[in-house]
């Protein structure tokens, strides 16, 4: 079964810019979760996604949102980048059939530096 | 807030002698930990996830997880200089409380 894909896997951009990342699930998972990773911070959640509809949020602000399509691909998208947003994105999938937490499976990320 | 926490370390073993991650966990309806191996600069990759009070064994890889006392551990054995890496905990509750918490990870260093 292939992995999780997400594209591009690098980007610069400048500030002002907006970007978009993508990410494909595995096949068969149906919920996708967002993550920022930066040196020191750990993992800090953006949003998850489960049948086209967003069903946690972190604590980012609205620069940063997202969408899920029918096919369960999932795109998200920051605005007006600011050079904090440099960082390595993370798209995680998992099958949601628990009815606790399921295990996430992460692709190899975005890396975004923002100049 | 709900919280995982991490010893950052460095944690330096020698190869071949067990290393030992700890995690404790904050909230008590926690049910699903999981641990991860995230080498510099690549994305997590699942280790273990562990449900159940007790001791859960995969290769050279134990989880232990005590829920009266909040906390999860993971044992490597005969640890290889490849191991080296951060260590990620996470813990995740049940119905709306699924999302995962993430711990900052624990840095292991084996040296051969």
């Amino acid at each position: 079964k292939a992995g999780v894909t997400q594209t591009p896997r690098y980007l610069i951009k400048t500030r002002g810019q907006q970007v978009t990342l993508s990410c494909s699930p595995i096949s068969g998972h149906r919920s996708v979760s967002w993550y920022q990773q930066t040196p020191g911070q750990g993992l800090q959640f953006l949003f998850e996604y489960f049948s086209e509809t967003q069903r946690n949020k972190g604590n980012f602000p609205g620069r940063f949102s997202g969408r899920q399509f029918s096919n369960s691909r999932s795109e998200m998208n920051v605005s007006t980048l600011e050079l904090g947003d440099s960082a390595l994105y993370l798209c995680a999938s998992s099958q949601k059939t628990r009815s606790s937490a399921d295990t996430q499976y992460f692709g190899p990320g975005t890396r975004l530096t923002v100049l | 807030q709900k919280e995982v926490e991490q010893n950052s370390g460095p944690l330096s073993v020698p190869e071949g002698a067990i290393a030992s991650l700890n995690c404790t966990y904050s909230d008590r309806v926690s049910q699903s930990f999981f641990w991860y191996r995230q080498y510099s600069g690549k994305s997590p990759e699942l280790i273990m996830s562990i449900y159940s009070n007790g001791d859960k064994e995969d290769g050279r890889f134990t989880a232990q997880l005590n829920k009266a006392s909040q906390y999860v551990s993971l044992l490597i054995r005969d640890s290889q200089p490849s191991d080296s890496a951060t260590y990620l905990c996470a813990a995740g509750g049940a119905g709306n409380n699924r999302k995962l918490i993430w711990g900052l990870g624990t840095s292991l260093a084996v040296n051969p």
